[in-house]
């Protein structure tokens, strides 16, 4: 069954360094999304993308974030400059073609 | 505006008790779906069930259980049976709109400790 995978599953970086989290949709979807959970918190939306370009954000999702589908295959998320409260667990879903998004097994992003 | 709230952060029950996890959302649009995920602890998201909003049928799948009203907004998932491996968090979500691929909305997640 095809999945939704994510590297790298665990990314330690400092504070002020950039980060890319890069996603493999399954194949046919078109819709890929950018969901971030706080360790013990809820699951919250940051971005969907559509035919190459973002069709929704979240409040969080401001200028240090952005994404790239660059090569038909890949999509990632790209923190320029990290901060603490970037620390969460980051996953990626894509929409197959019953609308259901499925979840990639997520990467925890720690920021020291 | 979308939310979701799922009022009992932790739940515990021993081994073969049934367990209702409750879910009551708001939401202004006609159209909307409605989705289960469970998480377990090595934290993945795992796919449950969607129900869009014009159907209101309940569904069984397995020890599995869905009862969906839209009279008081509620979408809660019960678990006969219960057994270790249910322990998870799960999570109740929310999409506007006539496409289920629109962002979802997140409830807080019930905690599921199912002890031997």
């Amino acid at each position: 069954e095809p999945e939704v995978t994510q590297t790298p599953s665990h990314q330690v970086t400092q504070m002020g360094q950039e980060v890319i989290l890069r996603c493999v949709p399954i194949s046919n979807h078109l819709y890929f999304y950018w969901y971030r959970q706080i360790l013990g918190q809820k699951v919250e939306f940051l971005v969907s993308f559509y035919n190459n370009e973002i069709s929704e954000k979240s409040e969080i999702f401001d200028d240090q974030f952005s994404v790239e589908r660059p090569d038909g295959s890949n999509f990632t998320l790209k923190i320029r400059s990290t901060k603490l409260e970037d620390s969460a667990m980051y996953f990626c879903a894509s929409v197959s073609s019953t609308d259901t998004q499925y979840f990639g097994p997520g990467t925890r992003l720690t920021v020291l | 505006a979308q939310k979701v709230t799922q009022a009992q952060t932790e739940i515990s029950v021993v081994e073969k008790e049934d367990v209702t996890l409750d879910c009551v959302y708001e939401t202004r649009d006609t159209t909307y779906y409605l989705f289960w995920y469970k998480q377990p602890p090595s934290g993945e998201l795992v796919f449950l069930i969607r129900r869009n909003s014009f159907d209101e049928q309940n569904e069984i799948s397995g020890r599995y259980s869905w009862n969906f009203q839209k009279s008081t907004s509620s979408f809660n998932f019960t678990i006969t049976a219960s057994q270790v491996v249910d322990s998870a968090v799960y999570f109740c979500a929310l999409s506007e709109g006539r496409n289920a691929g629109n962002m979802l909305t997140f409830g807080g997640g019930t905690r599921l400790m199912v002890k031997p």
